[in-house]
């Protein structure tokens, strides 16, 4: 079955920039859309974006637009970039399946935890 | 952006007894192709979230059938017939409907008695 493995660097200074790789095994890349969430320490959900395999994206509005999702079909890699990091961005980075048909996001990776601190 | 809102916010309850959450969205969340388009989740201690429930009612793969999800419109119940132990954590509710964003109710924490 598809399984999502994530990693990337978890120690931040403010004004750096954020970048994560999700692998994708077990399954097709294609005919999914592929998202990111968040979750700040001992708070909720947040959608941050996603994308399908032909690259075409979309973003939480009121996220502004700091945050980049790319992918290499050829790796079954999908990228999330989140420039000029703050404390605010503090938080543990998932990124998940879109269930074909809007039937939800699963599976979700392991989680990435991010902290940003000077 | 559709708000959605859960209740109650924390849950405490005896093993073998039955647990229900609420979520409400602010906009409808029934297509008009029938579907609600609304998803339930439990984020068990120190994991990653799990999808329950889809398109409001449908269990995803491999979940227990004690859990089960109703509801149209903008009012929706996860029920769990008999609460195990292993059912501690965190439940949210998510709208798939109107996107983006994917919005998610703030959480309810179920514990054990």
């Amino acid at each position: 079955q598809v399984q999502l493995q994530q990693w990337g660097a978890g120690l931040l200074k403010p004004s750096e920039t954020l970048s994560l790789t999700c692998a994708v095994s077990g399954g097709s890349f294609s005919g999914s859309y592929w998202s990111w969430i968040r979750q700040p320490p001992g708070k909720g959900l947040e959608w941050i974006g996603e994308i399908n395999h032909s690259g075409s994206t979309n973003y939480n509005p009121s996220l502004k637009s700091r945050f980049t999702i790319s992918l290499d079909t050829s790796k079954n890699q999908f990228y999330l970039k989140l420039t000029s990091v703050t404390a605010a961005d503090t938080a543990i980075y998932y990124c998940a399946r879109n269930g074909p048909g809007r039937t939800g996001f699963g599976p979700w990776g392991q989680g990435t935890l991010v902290t940003v601190s000077s | 952006d559709i708000v959605m809102t859960q209740s109650p916010l924390s849950l405490p309850v005896t093993p073998g007894e039955p647990a229900s959450i609420s979520c409400r969205s602010n906009q409808s969340l029934l297509h008009g192709n029938g579907n609600n388009y609304l998803d339930w989740y439990l984020q068990k201690p120190g994991q990653s979230p799990q999808l329950l429930i889809y398109l409001g009612s449908n269990r995803a793969s491999g979940v227990p059938d004690r859990f089960s999800g109703s509801g149209s419109g903008t009012d929706f119940t996860l029920k769990i017939s008999r609460v195990e132990a292993e059912d501690v954590g965190i439940y949210y509710c998510m709208q798939d409907l109107q996107i983006p964003p994917y919005t998610f109710g703030q959480g309810t924490k179920l514990e054990i008695k």
